[in-house]
This record gives C-alpha cells, structure tokens and sequence, in this order.
C-alpha cells in the first residue's frame, strides 16, 4: 500500500500570510495532483505535476514535486479567505491504475 | 455541462435497508468511481470501472455492489446497510484509465441509524 502522509493536518492563519504544506511519502509517483475541497462539495482537481522537480504555479498558489517523486509541497502566497478548504495530494504509484489519497490539510484563513 | 451528478444529496436509512446511490457524468470519460470519505481517514476507494462493461474492486469493496449500465452511469448499492457505511460518497470520472485527473460530484451524505 503506497501511504501519502501530508502535514500539517489543520492550518489556521491570517488573511495576507503565506504558508507551505506538504505531501510526503516513501514510496515513488509516477504523477502527484493536488485537489481543494470547500464544506459540502467535493474535491476540484488544482494541478498535476508529472516530473521531479517539477514547479508549476496557479496564480499565488505554487506546487513543487520533489527530484524524487516522492513528495510534493504547495505554497501559497499572501492568503486570501476564498483559500480556505481542504487540500488532498492524490498520487499514482508505479505499475498502478488508481489514485492514493493523502488524509489532508485543512486550511482556514481568517479575514 | 453539468459534469458529474449524483443523486441523492443526503439519505437516512435503517440498518438492515437497502439503496442504490446513482451517478451520471456527461464528459463521454471512460472510467468511472466511487469513493467514501470519513473524517480523519481520507478519501477511500470502494469499486471502479476502467471502462464500460468492467468493475473491480478498490480498497473498502466489502458491503457494497456496483453496476456500470452504461458509459454515462455508474451505480453503488448497499444491500443491507449498517452504521459502519454512515459516510459521505463521491463518485468520479476521469478520461481514461492512464489519464488521471479525476472530476467529482457533490456527493453524498448517507447516514445509518
């Protein structure tokens, strides 16, 4: 079983902060995405990073992939309240056909 | 373009009852999912289907059928429901099975009482 562990669990913080969370594994990823999850909905895919070392950026959010592949960070630059959700890193393991989830990040951003 | 529907959005069932969970996707994606998500444990797979006319098993398969009755439609039944399956169900598509950006439904929230 190929675990995604992310961190930190529960993120609060304040509208204009930047902040970094991170999905970790020990095993490799052939592709790792990253998802956002608002109250009552369910995930939208953000971005899908396929290269180690990769860096790709949506507006002020930016998602790394490690050289790796075995982890994944997504930064996001002075946070707005419309940031707040669940973020999900889901990845595919070598020789797999189906996506392994991470439990995910819970972010809140206080106006 | 409505995506990926599902219906109900919310169900209270006895234990011991029975309902089938539908999903549509009007995308023309081959492969189709169904998840369950519970606090704390993330979103876990329970069957899919690669592409029309085929299912298998994901992580949590036990308690529950699918029926994929055409590429549109992939159907999730409890059969005897039980506390335990009291979650929140998404179900997914995605383009094919290589391909894997997957878009969700809204979901939903079943409880067993």
């Amino acid at each position: 079983t190929q675990l995604l562990e992310q961190s930190p669990q529960f993120l609060s913080i304040q509208e204009g902060e930047n902040l970094t969370v991170y999905c970790n594994s020990s095993s490799v990823f052939s592709s790792l995405q990253w998802y956002r999850q608002e109250p009552g909905e369910g995930p939208v895919l953000l971005v899908t990073v396929v290269t180690g070392g990769e860096v790709k950026k949506l507006k002020r959010l930016t998602f790394q992939f490690g050289d790796a592949r075995k982890d994944s960070s997504l930064h996001i630059t002075a946070a707005q309240p419309g940031d707040t959700g669940l973020y999900l890193c889901a990845g595919v393991g070598a020789g797999s056909y189906q996506l392994t989830f991470g439990k995910g990040t819970k972010l809140s951003v206080i106006p | 373009n409505a995506g990926v529907t599902q219906t109900p959005k919310f169900q209270v069932l006895k234990t011991g009852q029975s309902m089938t969970l539908q999903c549509a996707q009007d995308m023309n994606h081959n492969s189709m999912y169904w998840y369950r998500q519970d606090p704390g444990m993330g979103l876990r797979l329970i069957y899919y289907s690669a592409s029309e006319g085929t299912t298998d098993k994901g992580e949590v398969p036990n308690g529950y059928n699918v029926s994929r009755l055409n590429k549109r439609e992939f159907s999730l039944r409890l059969e005897s429901a039980a506390p335990s399956q009291t979650s929140v169900y998404f179900c997914a598509s995605q383009e094919w099975q290589g391909n894997y950006e997957q878009y969700f439904g809204p979901g939903t929230r079943l409880t067993v009482t």
